[in-house]
């Protein structure tokens, strides 16, 4: 498997334009992560999903965040409007769940860096 | 929810020498704990896990002990060298109670390891 794929791997926008973030987890894994990565604030979760069902939204900072998982293979995260203080890398990972403890390891893709200008 | 503390934020060693990481947890139930290694500019990785039901586990030079009763954990890594200088990251999870509504990785704020040679 070539392991949790995100796109794009850099994202370089202006204040106010919208971003699409893109990541195709692990075959067969039923869990998927989205983590944003500052020097500030360190790794935080902002969603999650199970079997493409949103669990937990708490990380979300605010309503110009949305995330979608359509199917199995694809989840986006999407900013609109986008702002300089949401320039960071951000995280897709990816898990087995409950069901096969001691493989349920999370995998994290190579993260999208976003700057908004 | 869970709160993972990890300390120091700053780690500087000699080649050779051993580091230790340690992190506390506040949530009882939490029964798994994953260390993760992020090198500069790339993804976090996964390099040892432990389970509740273990004290201690290890991989070469790396160890991880699990102190339940005092809801701490450590990361010792024996022998190191400059390629082990990463941020490396603790975290906490509840694997039993809730199924999928609360399967997310708690994560401390990680610790810069530097080896000098």
């Amino acid at each position: 498997d070539a392991g949790v794929i995100q796109s794009p791997r850099h994202e370089v926008t202006e204040m106010g334009q919208e971003v699409t973030l893109r990541c195709k987890p692990i075959s067969g894994h039923d869990y998927l992560f989205w983590y944003r990565q500052t020097m500030m604030r360190g790794l935080e979760l902002l969603i999650y999903f199970n079997n493409n069902v949103p669990i937990d939204d708490s990380g979300m900072p605010e309503d110009r965040f949305s995330a979608k998982m359509p199917n199995a293979s694809f989840s986006t995260l999407k900013i609109q409007p986008s702002e300089p203080r949401d320039s960071a890398v951000y995280f897709c990972a990816s898990s087995l769940g409950l069901k096969a403890l001691a493989k349920n390891i999370q995998y994290f893709g190579a993260g999208t860096r976003l700057s908004v200008l | 929810g869970e709160n993972v503390e990890q300390h120091p934020s700053t780690l500087s060693v000699q080649e050779g020498d051993s580091a230790v990481i340690k992190c506390t947890y506040s949530d009882s139930a939490s029964n798994y704990f994953p260390w993760y290694k992020q090198e500069l500019g790339k993804r976090p990785q996964l390099i040892i896990d432990i389970r509740s039901n273990v004290g201690e586990k290890k991989d070469q030079r790396i160890a991880v002990t699990l102190n339940k009763t005092a809801k701490h954990f450590s990361l010792h890594i024996t022998e190191t060298q400059p390629e082990d200088s990463a941020v490396y990251f603790c975290a906490a999870r509840n694997e039993v109670a809730s199924g999928g509504s609360n399967y997310k990785l708690t994560f401390g704020k990680g610790t810069l390891l530097t080896v000098n040679p």
